[in-house]
């Protein structure tokens, strides 16, 4: 079962624009991670928040944990046109090893 | 190889047969997952090893699907009977494990697109 709800399911921007995802979960968790995905195949690993955490960036990534409103958001920053993909959140709860996805977020950063 | 390997890439089969799924894990890495993602959904949670062992097998829909890694790397997903609900995009992936148990990055390999006509 779905574990993670993204909002929106998809986003359109124009390239230079800053882009917005939100994550929301049920379960207590450990931690929360992010990936992108192409084409639906290969899902590359973005980012990784613990639940002690409560921002952390990469790069043109920041990532924001809310603990107690279990949320979280990725913010893309100046976004390029190769950004465009679809963006999953993943929570592994405090007990357990899988990860349970979210439907994920369609962004499409027109040129 | 640098990452996760999955083959084959792409299969189809006919209801009713049997399929083999294989993932080679980045080298090193102890602990082993297995999701599958249909169309326009997130991936989910199949079986999880930790070296030879299934640590959680709960994800696994029915008994006609099932999973081996004898010797701690390479693993096996096995669906008999296949069913045209079974058509899915299977991704493998693997972590560090150990100490770390699942607390760690997973790496996913490119995953197998099962197509059951």
């Amino acid at each position: 079962s779905q574990q993670g709800e993204e909002d929106p399911q998809a986003l359109s921007i124009q390239e230079g624009e800053n882009a917005t995802m939100n994550c929301s979960y049920k379960t207590s968790i450990n931690n929360l991670q992010w990936y992108r995905q192409n084409s639906g195949r290969g899902l590359v690993h973005l980012i990784l928040i613990r639940s002690n955490e409560r921002e952390k960036h990469s790069g043109r990534l920041r990532v924001t944990l809310d603990t107690s409103k279990k949320s979280s958001s990725l913010l893309i920053t100046a976004s390029r046109a190769a950004d465009t993909a679809s963006y999953f959140c993943a929570t592994r709860e405090t007990s357990g090893s899988r990860l349970t996805f979210g439907e994920g977020t369609q962004l499409t950063v027109n040129p | 190889g640098a990452g996760v390997s999955q083959t084959p890439s792409n299969k189809v089969t006919e209801k009713g047969k049997y399929v083999e799924l294989r993932c080679d894990p980045i080298s090193g890495h102890t602990a082993l997952y297995w999701y599958r993602q249909s169309l326009g959904q997130g991936p989910e949670f199949l079986i999880y090893f930790q070296g030879t062992g299934a640590a959680d097998d709960s994800g696994l829909p029915n008994d006609r699907f099932f999973a081996v890694r004898p010797e701690g790397s390479v693993s096996t997903l096995k669906i008999q009977r296949t069913e045209r609900g079974d058509s899915a995009v299977y991704l493998c992936a693997s972590s560090l494990g150990g100490l770390a148990g699942g607390q760690d990055e997973q790496f996913f390999g490119p995953g197998t697109r099962l197509t059951v006509l």
